[in-house]
């Protein structure tokens, strides 16, 4: 079955880029979808479409995706970016999910 | 606005069911497909089930992680805007919390909204 693959844990200054991989067989051909879950929060749609940007996520959140990597880029990063992402997508007949990265902001 | 209401967690034996409940409000229900998601606390997300929104689309009717295969049934009443998950042989670790999500499209494609989720514990 597919497999999404990301890093366990990224870490980042404040005021800086972070940017966060998912890596899976041919992702570019797929629509991915980025998910934030600050601490004791649910879950919240980030990036939908590669690259699309729900209302109210400000245009500090980006994606890409192409070859075998989509990856979700956080410009100017703030202490309240602190939280665990996942990449997703839906293969045919089911959802894939990658593993959670952890976003450190130092 | 969104509201996702979860309900019909708790305790149940190994073995066991349980039906969940999902009540929806402040969007077109009939036209979204709807998922359950669940999460082990501290633990990574895990996509269980999904019902889409009707047959004129890419993907039509249920789908289910191999782990809910057999075991999981999604249903859904679009004239009560609800979404339902009946769950038997329960496992320990189907114990999680479980969330009601919405999708942003009527085909299956992704996690627009989500609820509070309900709690699950399969123990004896």
């Amino acid at each position: 079955s597919y497999v999404l693959t990301q890093p366990p844990s990224v870490s980042v200054a404040p005021g800086q880029t972070a940017t966060i991989p998912c890596r899976g067989d041919n992702i570019g051909t797929y629509s991915v979808h980025w998910h934030r879950q600050r601490p004791g929060r649910t879950p919240e749609l980030v990036v939908f479409d590669d690259h699309g940007r729900p209302s109210g996520i400000p245009a500090r959140f980006s994606g890409s995706n192409s070859g075998n990597t989509a990856t979700l880029t956080i410009s100017r990063v703030e202490a309240g970016d602190e939280a665990d992402y996942y990449c997703q997508l839906w293969d045919t007949d089911h959802v894939v999910l990658g593993g959670g990265t952890k976003l450190t902001v130092l | 606005e969104f509201q996702l209401v979860e309900s019909g967690g708790g305790v149940v034996q190994p073995g066991g069911s349980l039906r969940l409940s999902c009540a929806a409000s402040g969007f077109f229900f009939k036209n979204y497909a709807m998922h359950w998601v669940r999460q082990v606390p501290g633990k990574g997300l895990e996509w269980v089930s999904v019902f889409s929104a009707d047959d004129d689309v890419p993907y039509s009717g249920p789908s289910y992680a191999e782990s809910a295969k057999g075991r999981f049934s999604i249903s859904r009443d679009n004239r009560k805007n609800s979404l339902y998950l009946q769950m038997s042989r329960l496992r320990p670790e189907d114990s999680a919390i479980y969330y009601c999500v919405k999708d942003m499209y009527k085909s299956p494609s992704n996690f627009d909204f989500w609820g509070q989720g309900t709690l699950v514990t399969v123990s004896s």
